[in-house]
């Protein structure tokens, strides 16, 4: 099956630790995006990559990090700088990089800080 | 800068009902819209797009129509069902950028009782 897959599905954070979320798709597409939702507000753009070894700042970038090694792959890294990370967190891919190209989004990821 | 609003945040009708969700944008110049649904704790699953030059679009049960010179996008469910209760999301893309700028609302919670 085609698709987009993060894990894990719930990420616990203890104070001043990093932490990695997974996001794989095998769509081919080349363009992977990172989203942040909270309750009652709309998603907020993070980080996205258009391509292979190239990524840009979203809306709210501060306090993460992500690298797009392979095609198929782009983790992000919440750091000890992020101070209110407990959010869901959304992966998404599209085929292209242009802005005609529809978004397809992963199952999520919920983040919790202990 | 683009703002999406939905109306009502949050509805509950019986079944078989029919009803319509509400979604205004600030800025007309969009690319197209988009509505998607959001089942608790899963990703964003597309429901309908509508591009700029469009009116409307119909996919069994739903049909969603856009006003660009209004501001306005209505989603128009059809003989509501229980299967139906999710949260449902309007997304305006502004094009014009190489990654397409989306803009969400943050969402109507609909719950269909039996």
């Amino acid at each position: 099956d085609g698709g987009i897959t993060q894990s894990p599905k719930y990420l616990f954070r203890k104070e001043g630790q990093n932490v990695t979320l997974s996001c794989e798709q095998n769509l081919n597409h080349d363009a992977m995006y990172w989203y942040r939702q909270d309750p009652g507000q709309g998603l907020r753009l993070i980080y996205y990559s258009q391509i292979v070894n190239d990524f840009q700042k979203g809306d709210i970038a501060e306090g993460y990090s992500v690298s797009r090694e392979k095609k198929e792959s782009f983790p992000l890294t919440v750091t000890s700088a992020q101070k209110n990370p407990t959010a869901f967190y959304l992966c998404a891919s599209s085929r292209g990089q242009g802005y005609q190209e529809t978004q397809y989004f992963g199952p999520g990821t919920r983040l919790l800080v202990l | 800068k683009q703002e999406v609003t939905q109306i009502p945040a949050a509805l509950s009708v019986p079944e078989g009902e029919n009803l319509v969700l509400n979604c205004s944008f600030t800025d007309s110049a969009i690319y197209n819209l988009q509505w998607f649904r959001q089942d608790p704790g899963k990703g964003l699953t597309s429901l309908l797009l509508i591009q700029s030059s469009q009116r409307e679009q119909t996919s069994g049960r739903l049909n969603a129509s856009l006003d660009k010179s209004s501001g306005r996008s209505t989603l128009y469910i059809a003989a509501s069902q229980p299967g139906d209760s999710a949260t449902y999301l309007c997304v305006a893309n502004a094009g014009g950028t190489s990654y397409g700028k989306l803009t969400f609302g943050q969402g109507t919670i609909l719950t269909v009782h039996p």
